[in-house]
């Protein structure tokens, strides 16, 4: 069994649509959990990063980490042609120096 | 002005060669990792260096040698390449743990024939 679990999609949503990421994992020891968004032919761009569990929003995303259900999402509201990437969920245990990933989920926004 | 750089974009080569991929990061950042994506686009964690020291050897074949000469850079040697080491290998690098986030390099696309 994989540390980190995601669906790998493809998701496919219309422009506007709310779109729901998720990942769960099996590791307690995991503290930091991060968003990062991938282009295609491109490096990994860090999206959104939560410590412990809760909210945070930032514009049109909102990770969530609920560490009792071993689950963190990633929503995106009002979707958007370029928000089309690969989407990987990644987290880190403090002081291990090695983040684990997600396989990524593709999502494309259809206009 | 690029924050984690990597060369070469783009590397095909035969069977049984060695080759180089440079990472340079100009964040003042402590530590650097070697990660490989695989054609499923999961990216796993070769090696992780922390201000020139190697902290981390995720049982990767000794055919792949990291080397670090200054915190700023880490490069990868890679012997005897084989079809099965095809992939995208990214460079990246953090302040201290990476508890922040790490900043990935564009990617150097290997391809073995």
């Amino acid at each position: 069994q994989k540390e980190v679990e995601q669906d790998p999609g493809p998701l496919s949503v219309p422009e506007g649509a709310i779109v729901s990421l998720n990942c769960t994992y099996s590791n307690s020891a995991f503290q930091y959990f991060m968003w990062y968004r991938q282009y295609s032919r491109k490096g990994p761009e860090l999206l959104m990063y939560t410590y412990s569990s809760g909210n945070k929003e930032d514009g049109r995303f909102t990770a969530q980490v609920d560490k009792s259900s071993k689950y963190i999402s990633l929503f995106i509201r009002d979707s958007q042609p370029s928000d089309s990437a690969t989407y990987l969920c990644a987290m880190l245990i403090q002081g291990a120096q090695k983040l684990v990933f997600g396989q990524g989920t593709r999502l494309t926004i259809n206009p | 002005d690029t924050a984690v750089s990597q060369t070469p974009k783009y590397l095909v080569t035969q069977m049984g060669n060695d080759k180089s991929i440079k990472c340079e990061q100009n964040l003042g950042h402590d530590t650097m990792y070697w990660y490989k994506q695989d054609s499923k686009k999961f990216l796993k964690i070769m090696f992780s260096y922390n201000n020139k020291e190697l902290i981390i050897n995720e049982t990767v074949p000794n055919r792949f040698s990291p080397k670090s000469p200054d915190k700023a850079h880490l490069n990868l040697h890679i012997n005897s390449l084989e079809l099965g080491d095809s992939a995208v290998y990214f460079c990246a690098s953090s302040q201290d743990s990476g508890g922040y986030g790490y900043t990935f390099g564009s990617g150097t696309r290997l391809t073995v024939v």
